[in-house]
């Protein structure tokens, strides 16, 4: 049963430094996006890529936040510096080209303190 | 930006009873995703719909996509604690990027 997974799966880190988290997308899933979820604004999009190379990356802050896929296998978000107000869980998902459903990572809850 | 409304925020039912939570586009949509998510776990994909007036089914679950393609509701006939969850529906609006609606809670009351 293929999933799409993250790690780690939760972060508890001080404000200030730096936080990667890792997703393993579906494997023949050339589509990865990155997700934001907190109480207040919901479920957010903040980046995605196909076929490795990033389409769309304005929900992100630029200043703090990277996300990169070094390889099909592999996505990483980076937040350097951190802040308190990271503080949410983040979602990985992937999907094959042509299709539009979206297979969800466990997430990794963050907290900044 | 483009968006959805998602109604009511929280529902809390007895359970044996039915659930419906409702999507609303102020523009015409192509398509309309459900999601659920267990408390603590991920979104997990439920349905699209394409269609004007479609209506499709899972076992307790019906989905319709309004005539108008302006609408979409989920309705859940005699809930169980299985149920628990948030249900969210999420449009494409043109392009690769899924806009969720903000959610409705369903909770159950043995």
């Amino acid at each position: 049963d293929a999933r799409v997974t993250q790690t780690p799966r939760d972060k508890v880190t001080e404000m200030g430094q730096e936080v990667t988290m890792r997703c393993q997308p579906i494997l023949g899933h050339n589509t990865v996006f990155w997700y934001r979820q907190t109480m207040k604004q919901g479920l957010e999009l903040l980046a995605y890529f196909r076929n490795r190379a990033p389409l769309d990356d304005s929900g992100m802050p630029k200043d703090r936040f990277s996300a990169e896929m070094p390889d099909a296998t592999l996505a990483t978000l980076k937040i350097q510096p951190s802040e308190p107000r990271d503080s949410a869980v983040y979602f990985c998902a992937s999907a094959r080209t042509g299709t539009y459903e979206q297979y969800f990572g466990p997430g990794t809850r963050l907290t900044v303190t | 930006g483009q968006q959805v409304m998602q109604i009511p925020q929280y529902q809390h039912v007895q359970e044996g009873e039915d659930f419906t939570t409702y999507c609303n586009s102020s523009t015409t949509l192509s398509n309309i995703q459900w999601y659920k998510q267990r408390p603590g776990g991920h979104p997990v994909f439920l349905i699209q719909l394409v269609k004007s007036g479609e209506v499709k089914k899972q076992k307790r679950l019906t989905f319709q996509f309004g005539e108008a393609k302006k609408n979409s509701s989920l309705h859940i006939t005699a809930t169980q604690t299985t149920d628990v969850g948030t249900y969210f529906c999420a449009v494409y609006f043109g392009n690769e990027k899924l806009t969720f609606g903000t959610g409705t809670r369903l909770t159950i009351i043995p």
